[in-house]
């Protein structure tokens, strides 16, 4: 089955920590982004990447960083440096070749006391 | 810059009921409209898209949205919604430009009422 998967589905820190989160898709999809979901304030864009080792910031970057070292993968890191950092991230996937539809992973559910 | 208004974050509907949820969007440049849904707890899915062509484009579930290019409009439609519809939906816009990036509207929260 093609898809992407979020591990792991909930995950919990201490403040000050930093976390990772990982996000695969066996799509062959170019390219990748990261959503960031807070109630009543729809999908945020963190970072997106169009192809391997490369990525770009979205509208809301600030205490998060990312890597794209393979196609498959694009993971990541809540720092201890985001605000606020307790929310549902989603990652979604796309081909560069003109269908524009981004396919979604079921998220992770990150809190952090 | 794109953007998209969803105005409804709540839409209270009685079950086999009519149910229009609206979506503008303001762009300087030619899009793409996309609407997604998400059930409790998971990813987003595509319902459907216009990128081009006939202005209505349909769903395999029975939605459908109208591209309205003057009124800037891209609302979504059924004309019979079930308990099963119960979900957060989301209106989403693209420019055709390559750019791949999503702007999404806040979501309207659609519950069906037995």
């Amino acid at each position: 089955d093609g898809g992407i998967t979020q591990s792991p589905k909930y995950l919990f820190r201490k403040e000050g920590q930093n976390v990772t989160l990982s996000c695969e898709q066996n799509l062959n999809h170019d390219a990748m982004y990261w959503y960031r979901q807070d109630p009543g304030q729809g999908l945020r864009l963190i970072y997106y990447s169009q192809i391997v080792n490369d990525f770009q910031k979205g509208d809301i970057a600030e205490g998060y960083s990312v890597s794209r070292e393979k196609k498959e993968s694009f993971p990541l890191t809540v720092t201890s440096a985001q605000k606020n950092p307790t929310a549902f991230y989603l990652c979604a996937s796309s081909t560069n070749r003109g269908s524009y539809e981004q396919y979604f992973g079921p998220g992770t559910r990150l809190t952090v006391t | 810059a794109q953007s998209v208004t969803q105005l409804d974050s709540q839409v209270p509907v009685f079950e086999e009921a009519p149910v229009e949820l609206r979506c503008n969007y303001s762009s300087s440049v030619s899009v793409y409209l996309f609407w997604y849904v998400q059930y409790p707890n998971q990813g987003l899915q595509l319902l459907l898209k216009y990128l081009s062509g006939s202005t209505l484009v349909e769903s395999i579930n029975g939605f459908e949205a109208e591209f309205n290019k003057s009124q800037t409009s891209f609302h979504l439609r059924k004309p019979s919604v079930h308990i099963s519809d119960t979900a957060e939906y989301f209106c989403a816009v693209s420019d055709t430009f390559g750019n791949e990036k999503l702007t999404f509207g806040t979501g309207t929260r659609l519950t069906i009422i037995p």
